[in-house]
């Protein structure tokens, strides 16, 4: 079945890294994503994995995923305040008509 | 500046008043897609479409039409809109190429049927 699950809420400390974590249950998903969305905003992709592969690094962020357990993670070194924002996981499992499972969100609140 | 715009942003009508949103990108994406955005159920896929004149069902059709006749350009229409269609709409688009899957969304069009 279809469903990407992520805990609602984080809270850290400006300059702290952060770790946003994600599951998924259908191991047939091919790429793994990470969007932002800031208030009122709309979806911002900041990065993907690929499903055969373990990391990937982007500047300030790190995408960790164990396919053994379903588990994928994004995390933020460095955080700051404009990091402060809703993180979305989603997964594509129909490559044919290319939809996004989406998460339902973690927020991130930086406090200064 | 490559990306996908959307219109209107918000909108207030009434049952049974037909509408259109509009979404355009500007980066010769072959795929564009409609999504909705409720509290709790995250992003749900309503259209999509692989190409010019190339359009297909989501997971939530039912109440929505769209149209592809040209490339830049996916609206998603409403004929006549009922109150469980209020959300917050999101357009993305993408290229064809079977190793390429960022979809890039719009900013949102935040629908609200009384």
């Amino acid at each position: 079945g279809e469903d990407v699950e992520q805990s609602l809420f984080l809270s850290v400390r400006e300059g702290d890294s952060s770790v946003i974590n994600c599951t998924y249950t259908d191991s047939s998903s091919t790429y793994l994503y990470w969007y932002k969305q800031e208030p009122g905003a709309g979806l911002q992709l900041l990065t993907y994995i690929f499903s055969n592969m373990d990391m990937k690094q982007d500047q300030r962020l790190t995408v960790l995923l164990n396919k053994k357990d379903k588990h994928l993670s994004l995390r933020i070194a460095d955080t700051q305040t404009g990091d402060s924002a809703i993180y979305f996981c989603a997964e594509i499992l129909n490559t044919g008509r290319r939809a996004l499972t989406f998460g339902s969100g973690t927020r991130l609140q930086v406090q200064p | 500046e490559a990306q996908v715009t959307q219109n209107p942003r918000y909108l207030i009508t009434v049952t049974g008043k037909k509408l259109t949103v509009t979404c355009s990108q500007n980066m010769n994406h072959e795929y564009m897609s409609w999504y909705r955005q409720d509290p709790g159920l995250g992003l749900r896929q309503i259209y999509y479409s692989m190409n010019v004149e190339v359009t297909d069902k989501g997971d939530v059709p039912e109440g929505y039409k769209v149209s592809r006749k040209e490339k830049r350009n996916f609206p998603l229409i409403l004929e006549s809109p009922s109150p469980n269609q209020t959300s917050l709409y999101f357009c993305a688009s993408s290229l064809r190429l079977a190793n390429s899957y960022e979809q890039y969304f719009g900013p949102g069009t935040r629908l609200t049927v009384t």
